[in-house]
């Protein structure tokens, strides 16, 4: 299994501003993924993201609104560049450790104004 | 685009009752997994169907993956608040999970 902490829990930041999002996993792991969930609704894959190399992203999101590091096996960030209120929504980092389970970290709420 | 649709979408029952959330797609997944997502936090794994027609039991729950492997039921047995919560069903592909539109659980004591 793996414990994964995201880092802020919560934000409040105004239009055209940038927000980055840290993900944080105890253990090595083979893929990291980021998603976007409103409150109460489904989970949306927005990328993989891929340790050493650019970040594999989902129709609808490109990297220069959505740019991802992975630096190495335990860490990854997502960044929400230019906000809009339309960004608001919770933003959920998961991994897998070679399995088809997925482990999430408690997801980071965003609120643009 | 792999569609996944849940339903009810919500559900509102008195503790003790039965009951059954069902998971529909025209894709066909190499495995099919269930989630419960509780305020505040991501979803946790509950089970993961692979074989087209297994049934799976984790106490009270009932988990059904279709014989065409592209549906799946979750029956849940004399509900208790604790059940109370977001169930998402997932079918997995390409090492990539597509979540379904997740059914909002509330159990009544």
């Amino acid at each position: 299994s793996a414990v994964i902490s995201q880092k802020p829990s919560r934000d409040i930041c105004q239009r055209g501003t940038s927000l980055t999002i840290q993900c944080q996993v105890d253990s090595q792991v083979t893929m990291m993924f980021w998603y976007r969930q409103q409150p109460g609704q489904s989970l949306t894959l927005i990328a993989t993201a891929n340790q050493g190399s650019e970040a594999t992203y989902e129709s609808g999101f490109v990297i220069d609104k959505f740019p991802i590091s992975r630096p190495n096996l335990t860490f990854s960030t997502l960044t929400v560049s230019n906000m809009s209120p339309e960004d608001s929504s919770i933003y959920l980092c998961s991994a897998t450790t070679g399995g088809w389970e997925q482990f999430f970290g408690p997801g980071t709420r965003l609120t643009v104004l | 685009t792999q569609l996944l649709e849940q339903s009810p979408q919500f559900l509102s029952i008195q503790e003790g009752e039965n009951l059954t959330v069902y998971c529909n797609s025209s894709s066909v997944f190499s495995s099919l997994q269930w989630y419960r997502q509780e305020p505040g936090e991501g979803p946790v794994l509950l089970v993961t169907v692979v074989t087209g027609g297994e049934v799976k039991k984790l106490k009270r729950l009932t988990f059904q993956f279709g014989d065409a492997r592209k549906d799946s039921s979750l029956h849940i047995t004399a509900a208790q608040p604790g059940d109370t919560g977001l169930y998402l069903c997932a079918g997995a592909s390409n090492e990539k999970l597509t979540f379904g539109t997740g059914t909002r659980l509330t159990i009544i004591p």
